[in-house]
């Protein structure tokens, strides 16, 4: 019944190293989020798709690139991991002006 | 000058304790002012939605917004150690428009 999933939930990896986190929404929505909330809670923005396509990307390195199969999935990818990457990622989707969000992917970059 | 501006606290309270919790923004153009509850390591929470400037009541909770002074309040009312917890506002002009948080207030809310 989880509206938002994500997986893994942790994620503890060396730098340098590629990894990718997964994101799926059963609510139906056409747009999906990916946010990164640092040390200090502080929420903001990654990317953002509506119906398979890019359309907010707030100057992300270009490490990072999301994919998005199909509507209900949206994935990040990130290579070479830094250190500065340690953070707890979500994945999140928009119905009118309310955002859902999943249970976050807490990565540790060692 | 930061899109939005939150006093991360942390802020403390006793158990019945009215507490307040408060964000600036700069931006006129925001239309749709938000309240998200986030419990420790959970992802947030929508609490309150509202459009434009008023008042919205929901049960314990309510939410303030005054697009003049470009400030918006959450209240809650008997305060409940359940309600400790992180409370980020957003702000958002609509649409596919990005939302924009505030840095988050953590709530503890002492029995």
């Amino acid at each position: 019944d989880t509206a938002v999933s994500q997986t893994p939930k942790y994620l503890v990896t060396q730098m340098g190293n590629d990894k990718s986190i997964k994101c799926e929404q059963n609510l139906g929505h056409d747009t999906m989020y990916w946010y990164k909330q640092d040390s200090k809670k502080f929420l903001k923005i990654m990317f953002s798709y509506n119906n398979k396509e890019l359309i907010i990307n707030e100057t992300v390195p270009n490490r990072f690139s999301p994919k998005s199969p199909d509507k209900a999935h949206l994935n990040l990818h990130i290579n070479s991991l830094e250190l500065g990457d340690s953070a707890v990622y979500f994945c999140a989707s928009r119905q009118r002006n309310e955002q859902f969000f999943g249970p976050g992917t807490r990565l540790t970059v060692l | 000058q930061k899109e939005v501006e939150q006093d991360p606290g942390p802020l403390s309270v006793p158990e019945g304790a009215i507490v307040s919790l408060n964000c600036t923004y700069s931006n006129s153009a925001f239309q749709y002012f938000m309240w998200y509850r986030q419990y420790s390591r959970k992802g947030p929470e929508l609490l309150m939605y509202t459009y434009s400037s008023g008042n919205k009541e929901d049960g314990r909770f309510t939410a303030q917004v005054d697009k003049s002074s470009k400030y918006i309040s959450l209240f809650i009312r008997d305060s409940q150690p359940s309600d400790s917890a992180t409370y980020l506002c957003a702000v958002t002009q609509g649409g596919s428009e990005k939302l924009v948080f505030g840095k988050g207030t953590k709530l503890t809310v002492n029995p």
